[in-house]
């Protein structure tokens, strides 16, 4: 089954930029996967699917300032003029016919 | 608007079963599937499975194969994820999702259960 790999924090600061990697194991680097935000104390929310081709589609009322990118096996997502409300756990999902896995998750703090 | 709403939060024993349900509205129910995720205090986010609302199928995590069950009832557009045997680490947050073309995306906002003697 595949296995997503992300880093466990990352920092940058306020209106800037920052890109977050999501890396699939050997044999699974064509696979799909989702973005997902996890604000301190609330539900998940989903960002993007995002394909090896590097095509994403975002989701529902998600800012304009989140975008998607591939290379390889690993997975981007780059959130533009960083704000404060961004400061977050981001994780990585990704399925086949039988299992869903997530990333270990990335914990972005907006200085 | 679509949404996913969930029960109430639960405090069980060990060796107890709890089962959590996941109203869906705003949109054709049985079109979607269903997954279930868990997050234990201050950890990430673990699959546990998922059903199609449309035929009922399930495919479990295969840690959690023999203590969850996952049903739905198509007439009141509601999905249930009942776990037998509980142990204190199964005390988490646990979220539903809708599924569409396997992309979860749309969550409910969680029900804590909490197990402890």
């Amino acid at each position: 089954q595949p296995v997503l790999t992300q880093s466990s924090s990352a920092s940058a600061s306020l209106g800037s930029s920052v890109k977050l990697t999501c890396t699939l194991s050997s044999g699974h680097s064509s696979y799909i996967i989702a973005w997902h935000q996890q604000q301190p104390g609330k539900a998940p929310r989903y960002l993007m699917k995002l394909e090896g081709s590097g095509s994403y589609n975002k989701g529902s009322g998600v800012p304009d300032r989140f975008s998607g990118s591939s290379s390889g096996a690993d997975r981007y997502l780059t959130i533009s003029n960083l704000q404060s409300e961004d400061e977050a756990d981001y994780y990585c999902e990704t399925w086949d016919s039988n299992t869903r896995v997530f990333g270990g998750g990335t914990k972005l703090t907006v200085l | 608007q679509v949404q996913l709403v969930q029960s109430g939060a639960e405090v069980k024993k060990p060796g107890a079963s709890v089962k959590v349900s996941c109203k869906a509205s705003g949109y054709t129910f049985t079109s979607y599937g269903i997954s279930w995720v868990r997050q234990a205090p201050g950890q990430g986010l673990e699959w546990m499975g998922w059903i199609s609302a449309y035929n009922g199928n399930t495919n479990y995590a295969q840690k959690l194969q023999g203590r969850v069950t996952m049903t739905t009832d198509t007439s009141t557009s509601t999905a249930y994820m009942e776990l037998r045997s509980l142990r204190s680490d199964d005390t988490a947050v646990y979220y539903c999702a809708r599924l569409t073309a396997m992309v979860a995306d749309y969550w409910g906002q969680g029900t804590l259960v909490t197990v402890s003697s």
